[in-house]
């Protein structure tokens, strides 16, 4: 069965820290992973991720993915209030013509003044 | 450009009404998906439709669920008889070509489905 799995599930930080959110995946088919933050609406697109070892960069946010051990990591440097949200990891698989994503659960932090 | 468009926003059903939730994708946009978040959850795939035809509907009940993408108007998701344990965030998502074309696939702001 094909999964992700997101950890911490949730972390309380102070503003300013830096904190690390990591996605692990065991999936057929894997085509690229993707994260997107949700505050208690859509989930808006952070980063895809297809090849190993490329790190995507926006602003305070920077991604990259490890292929082979099927990991990926999402940093976030000086974080601010603005930065409270849920996290989601998503890998984007294909399966005969279908096609669809596979979400963890998400990791739900909390930025602290 | 307006982007995925759901309504209702919110909705409340007595257990065994009918839920009826629709979803306008981004313009031109051809490929529809429906996802489901229950609390506490992260979100999970229910149907792919492209213009009236259904591709995958693994992650839908078998019973009760059923979703449609007519040529014209929106994509409707439909809840019969619903059941507590239908209460939940049900998103819809759009893409161009479909993800394997690399094209990116956008949510709408979702449809909060609460059955009392």
């Amino acid at each position: 069965e094909d999964k992700v799995v997101q950890s911490p599930l949730s972390l309380v930080v102070h503003e300013g820290d830096t904190v690390t959110l990591n996605c692990s995946y065991e999936v057929t088919n894997f085509r690229s992973l993707l994260w997107y933050k949700q505050e208690k609406k859509a989930p808006t697109f952070l980063f895809m991720l297809t090849s190993s070892g490329i790190e995507k960069k926006s602003g305070r946010l920077s991604s990259i993915l490890d292929k082979k051990e099927l990991f990926s990591i999402l940093n976030i440097t000086a974080t601010q209030t603005g930065d409270s949200a849920i996290y989601l990891c998503a890998v984007h698989i294909t399966q005969g013509g279908s096609e669809k994503l596979v979400f963890g659960k998400g990791m739900k932090l909390t930025v602290n003044p | 450009n307006a982007g995925v468009m759901q309504n209702p926003r919110h909705l409340v059903r007595r257990r065994g009404q009918e839920a009826r939730l629709r979803c306008s994708p981004m313009k031109g946009h051809s490929h529809v998906y429906w996802y489901r978040q229950l609390p506490e959850e992260g979100l999970k795939f229910m149907v792919y439709l492209q213009k009236e035809n259904i591709i995958d509907e693994s992650g839908m009940p078998k019973e009760r669920f059923s979703a449609e993408f007519p040529k014209e108007g929106p994509s409707i998701l439909r809840i019969q008889q619903v059941v507590r344990g239908d209460s939940a965030a049900y998103f819809c998502a759009s893409s161009l070509l479909g993800q394997s074309s690399g094209n990116t696939i956008y949510f709408g702001e979702g449809s909060w489905l609460t059955v009392v």
